[in-house]
């Protein structure tokens, strides 16, 4: 089976653009989730969508928004980009929703700078 | 506040020792714990996840405890490789917030 995959891999924008990220789950995963990662903050949570509508969110502003399409494969945006967004955008899919000691599978990530 | 702690950003060991690991946190219910494993450009991969009522999980070289009342977990290697150099990360699985917090990591070398 496939994992997750991710792209972009590597991506350099300036301050002010805009970015979309694909992540396509493992075959048969549902529930996708996003965490950004820096050095100082760690893995942080953004979202995370199951079958195509969000289910929980982080705490991150409202220039970070993703949706889920009925394949299961998801996106997620940043508008207005800033310095302190550079970070490594990682994405996981699990069978269902987290909260219930499910697994999550990670992809390689995104690497996005900003310029 | 709600904390998620683990009790070093590196950890520097000799090869054939058992290296431990620490999580702490406050302020959390984790109905699971569990454990990732992180090398550089990669994302995490699963490891282990241990139950509130479980005390101990054991895996190959590799165990796990629980102490809800310490709220505390411990992450063992034994026999330690240097091929088991990389991040380790906890992560609480928060029943009241359906997803996964994550520690900062701990990064371990082990030294031939």
């Amino acid at each position: 089976k496939a994992g997750v995959t991710q792209t972009p891999r590597y991506l350099i924008k300036t301050r002010g653009q805009q970015v979309t990220l694909s992540c396509s789950p493992i075959s048969g995963h549902r529930s996708v989730s996003w965490y950004q990662q820096t050095p100082g903050q760690g893995l942080q949570f953004l979202f995370e969508y199951f079958s195509e509508t969000q289910r929980n969110k982080g705490n991150f502003p409202g220039r970070f928004s993703g949706r889920q399409f009925s394949n299961s494969r998801s996106e997620m945006n940043v508008s207005t980009l800033e310095l302190g967004d550079s970070a490594l955008y990682l994405c996981a899919s699990s069978l269902v929703p987290g909260g219930g000691g499910e697994t999550q599978y990670f992809g390689p990530g995104t690497r996005l700078l900003v310029l | 506040s709600q904390k998620i702690e683990q009790n070093s950003e590196a950890l520097n060991i000799q090869e054939g020792k058992t290296a431990t690991l620490t999580c702490n946190y406050t302020n959390y219910s984790p109905a699971y714990l569990q454990w990732y494993r992180q090398d550089p450009g990669r994302g995490p991969v699963f490891l282990l996840l241990i139950r509130e009522n479980e005390k101990e999980k054991r895996k190959e070289r590799l165990k796990v405890t629980f102490d809800t009342t310490l709220k505390q977990s411990l992450f063992h290697i034994t026999a330690s490789q240097p091929a088991d150099s990389a991040t380790y990360l906890c992560a609480l699985d928060e029943r009241s917030q359906g997803n996964l917090i994550f520690g900062k990591g701990t990064k371990l070398s082990v030294k031939p």
